[in-house]
C-alpha cells in the first residue's frame, strides 16, 4: 500500500497570504488528523476528520481550517498567514481497525 | 500544550551501546506510543502500550509502562547509526479522542559509528 502523501513539500509565502496543504492518506483509511511542529511549541493537534466531519480540533485560531472528501483525501486551509505560522505540517491517517497513526512527510511552509 | 515531558533532551551514544529515553505525562491515558523522526521529516510509529500493559517489545525496541508514576521508557539495545534521529512518545488521554495525540518535547538520539 502507498502511504501518506502530502503536497506540496515546501511552501513559501508572505505575511497576509493563505495557503492549501493537501493530505492523502493510505488506501481504505477514513480518518485524517493534522499536526503542526514548531521548535517552539513542538508537535500540537490541529483537527481531524472522519467521513467528510470534523471530529475532533486542537487549540488554534479560526485561520486554521481544513475539509475532507468523499475519497478521504483532506486539506487544511491557513488565512491571513503570520510569521508563526512557520512550521512543519504533518497529516496522519488512521483506520477503524488500529489505533495507529500513519504520519506523511510533511510540508514544511516558512512565512516571510 | 504538551502532555510530555522526555528525558533526556539530548544523547550521544556509540554504536553498540544501548539507549535509554524517558516520558513523563500528566493525565491518565488510554495509551501511549513512541514515534521517530528523522531529521524534520515525517514520524514513523515505533510502538504502542495500552494502560493495562507494563512491557512490550518489538525487535531491539523494549518499552515499560508505570502508570502509577505516570511514566514510560523506551529502551533501543544494541543502537546503530541509522538510530539516529529525533524519539517522541504521544499520549492519548482516558476518555480522550483516539486519533488526537498529544506529543512529549522529544529525545535527539545521536549514534556515532
Amino acid at each position: 500500500k502507498a502511504g501518506v502523501t502530502q503536497t506540496p513539500r515546501y511552501l513559501i509565502k508572505t505575511r497576509g497570504q493563505q495557503v492549501t496543504l493537501s493530505c492523502s492518506p493510505i488506501s481504505g483509511h477514513r480518518s485524517v488528523s493534522w499536526y503542526q511542529q514548531t521548535p517552539g511549541q513542538g508537535l500540537q493537534f490541529l483537527f481531524e476528520y472522519f467521513s467528510e466531519t470534523q471530529r475532533n480540533k486542537g487549540n488554534f485560531p479560526g485561520r486554521f481550517s481544513g475539509r475532507q472528501f468523499s475519497n478521504s483525501r483532506s486539506e487544511m486551509n491557513v488565512s491571513t498567514l503570520e510569521l508563526g505560522d512557520s512550521a512543519l505540517y504533518l497529516c496522519a491517517s488512521s483506520s477503524l481497525l488500529t489505533d495507529t497513526q500513519y504520519f506523511g512527510p510533511g510540508t514544511r511552509l516558512t512565512v516571510l | 500544550s504538551q502532555q510530555g515531558e522526555e528525558d533526556p533532551q539530548a544523547l550521544s551514544i556509540q554504536e553498540g551501546e544501548n539507549a535509554t529515553m524517558n516520558c513523563s505525562y500528566k493525565t491518565s491515558i488510554n495509551n501511549l506510543q513512541w514515534y521517530r523522526q528523522n531529521s524534520g521529516r515525517g514520524l514513523v510509529h515505533l510502538i504502542l502500550i495500552r494502560s493495562n500493559e507494563r512491557e512490550k517489545h518489538s525487535g531491539r525496541l523494549r518499552v515499560t509502562l508505570d502508570t502509577s508514576k505516570k511514566s514510560s521508557s523506551l529502551l533501543i539495545t544494541a543502537s546503530r547509526a541509522a538510530d539516529t534521529a529525533s524519539y517522541f512518545c504521544a499520549t492519548v488521554p482516558n476518555g480522550g479522542a483516539t486519533n488526537k495525540l498529544i506529543f512529549g518535547t522529544g529525545t535527539l538520539l545521536a549514534v556515532q559509528p
